[in-house]
Order: structure tokens, then sequence, then C-alpha cells
């Protein structure tokens, strides 16, 4: 299957600062997700994004296909966004998710 | 919209006996749901596909007897945990789709489950 590395594994922010996050897989992909799971363990959709670039508020997405990877951006990170952010990939309506990266954004 | 409820929450089961979690898609049709199970700081694993009507596609290693899935309408698909033992504690999460779209998966809230 498609391997989803995510980088990096845990990212300690203090409020106010941005962030990258990383996410390289091992094959080519059709369909590639960003998921956000709150500390409660609900999953939300973040962004759909197998290529290209979008925004929502102050979270941003690249997806470079051709080369393997794609980028979530956080800017002026809030409490709020701590969680575990999973990138999820798949070939078809499959998908295999990464292991996340834990971000702990500190007041 | 786009809203999947997933019951109960949490759920404690003695050893040895049967637990039925429920997925149900509030204001959309679900073609197609997924049972994923997630253990502590780890990754969400595929258990298995399941679309309405049919029979559900099993990934590879998991347990189609102990693990039974039913997907009796467009709305509502089970999970049940038969025979429960304390290996089956973990984090079971459904997501459904509509219409086959692939471009946004909508997750239930989790159900945790422990077998003592």
């Amino acid at each position: 299957g498609i391997q989803v590395e995510q980088s990096p594994p845990d990212l300690i922010l203090q409020e106010g600062a941005n962030s990258t996050l990383r996410c390289n897989f091992s094959d080519s992909v059709n369909n590639l997700q960003w998921f956000h799971q709150n500390p409660w363990g609900q999953l939300i959709n973040l962004f759909y994004i197998p290529s290209g670039t979008k925004q929502n508020g102050r979270l941003s997405a690249t997806t470079v296909a051709t080369e393997r990877y794609s980028l979530l951006y956080i800017s002026s990170s809030q409490t709020t966004d701590s969680g575990v952010y999973f990138c999820a990939v798949g070939a078809d309506y499959k998908l295999s998710f990464g292991a996340g990266t834990t971000v702990t954004v500190r007041a | 919209g786009a809203v999947v409820s997933q019951h109960p929450s949490r759920v404690i089961c003695k050893s040895g006996t049967s637990v039925k979690i429920e997925c149900r898609s509030l204001d959309f049709q679900a073609t197609t749901m997924f049972w994923y199970r997630q253990f502590p700081k780890k990754s969400l694993m595929l258990m298995a596909t399941s679309n309405e009507g049919s029979k559900a596609t099993y990934e590879q290693g998991v347990e189609k007897d102990k693990f039974l899935i039913n997907h009796a309408s467009l709305t509502l698909s089970t999970l049940t945990v038969t025979s429960a033992h304390p290996e089956d504690s973990s984090f079971y999460i459904c997501s459904a789709s509509r219409n086959y779209d692939v471009s946004g998966y909508t997750f239930g809230s989790g159900t945790r489950l422990t077998v003592v």
C-alpha cells in the first residue's frame, strides 16, 4: 500500500506563531486530505487537496503531486489549533493515514 | 450539513460479550461508510468498507467474524464486536461519503471501547 510519512511528529508552539507540517507519500495519488483530530477524538476535514494550493482562514495547504508531498501551514496559531493533524492519501476512495503531527499551542 | 452521528461514545463491556456501535448519517445518504480503528497516539487503520445493501469489504488482517459490519440502509451502518476481549479495546471511528464523493468524508465522533 501507499506509505505516508508526516513530520514533525510533535510540535509545540507559542500562541501566535506560524508553523508548517509536511506529508510525504510513496506513490501517485488522486486523493489527499488533511484532517484535524481534537483532544476528544473528533476528526474534521480541513482540506481536500490532491494538487495545488488552498486557503481557509489561517490554514492553507499546498500539494506538489509530482514530487509526492503536501504541506499544511498554520498561521497565527491559537490554543484551539491544538490536536493531531493527519494527512491521508489514496489512489481511489480508500484513504491511508499518516501517523499524524501532534500540535500543542501554548497560551 | 454532512453530519455523522456515532453511538455510543463510550462503552465498557465484559470479556466474552458483544458490543454494537452505530454510525448514522443524519442529513445525507451515505453510499459508502468506512470503519477505522485507532490505537492510543497512533494513526487510523481502515478496518472495512461497507456499501449499502452489500457485504462489507474487509482489509487484510481484520477478522470478519469478530467485527461484523452491516450497512442495511443509506443512513445506518453498524459494527458489532463479537466475543470481545481486552485486546479489542480501542477507539473505533466511522466515516461516510455521499454519492461516492471522495473529496469529503465526514467522520463520526468515535467510540471508546474498553473490554474488562
